[in-house]
């Protein structure tokens, strides 16, 4: 079946420093790829996603891209603010068959003044 | 704008009520799911419809049942609350196909005493 492993947090960082949020999965065919933020006492919201090979998302100075070769999805971020504590949370959905999204367990960032 | 109401954003139950949590979702979409989330766990699902009174088990579906009579309304059962059912649970929609994002309501945080 189809799985997501992200790496896991908390991860803490000074504000302004570079993020990056590892991302692996296992799935048949060729799946969509999102990432999810949730802030704290909210429900998750899109990020950014990717729907096809080598295809790059970005929103918010948030960039991950589509690697079918070595079946990644890193989210990154070149400088974080405060207000990105978050927990994000990496996803996919299969190609075909059931549309049921997979999710990965959640990164919890926390960035300091 | 999108949205996904759910009908209480705190609520406290006894132990062997039934309880009822509601979602409507305003974007027509023909899927919707019913998750939970723990501390160190991730999301869950409990429960999916891909339409008008179709229903389908996710993983932890005991302890609970779900009705949608109608497209924008699905809602979760809880026949009789127990302590473990004690969680924050989000409900999320999607329109049908593999390269749709899904959109979340800010959630329940449902305790049970």
């Amino acid at each position: 079946g189809n799985s997501v492993t992200q790496m896991e947090g908390p991860v803490t960082l000074s504000e302004e420093a570079f993020l990056t949020i590892n991302c692996t999965y296992t799935a048949t065919g060729y799946p969509s790829l999102f990432w999810y933020v949730q802030y704290p006492g909210e429900g998750l919201q899109l990020l950014l996603k990717a729907t096809k090979a080598d295809d790059k998302g970005s929103n918010k100075g948030f960039e991950a891209t589509y690697r079918k070769e070595t079946t990644s999805f890193h989210l990154e971020k070149g400088s974080v603010q405060v207000s990105d504590s978050a927990v994000y949370f990496c996803a996919l959905k299969g190609s075909g068959g059931s549309y049921i999204p997979t999710f990965g367990r959640g990164t919890s960032l926390i960035v300091h003044p | 704008d999108v949205k996904v109401t759910q009908s209480s954003r705190y609520l406290v139950k006894r132990t062997g009520e039934k309880v009822f949590l509601e979602c409507v979702q305003d974007m027509d979409h023909e899927n919707m799911f019913w998750y939970r989330q723990d501390p160190g766990l991730g999301l869950r699902l409990i429960y999916f419809s891909y339409d008008v009174k179709m229903k389908e088990k996710g993983d932890i579906p005991e302890g609970y049942s779900v009705s949608r009579e109608k497209k924008e309304r699905f809602s979760l059962i809880l026949e009789s609350a127990s302590t473990n059912q004690t969680s924050m649970y989000l409900c999320a929609s999607s329109p049908f196909g593999g390269v749709y994002e899904q959109y979340f309501g800010p959630g329940t945080r449902l305790t049970v005493t």
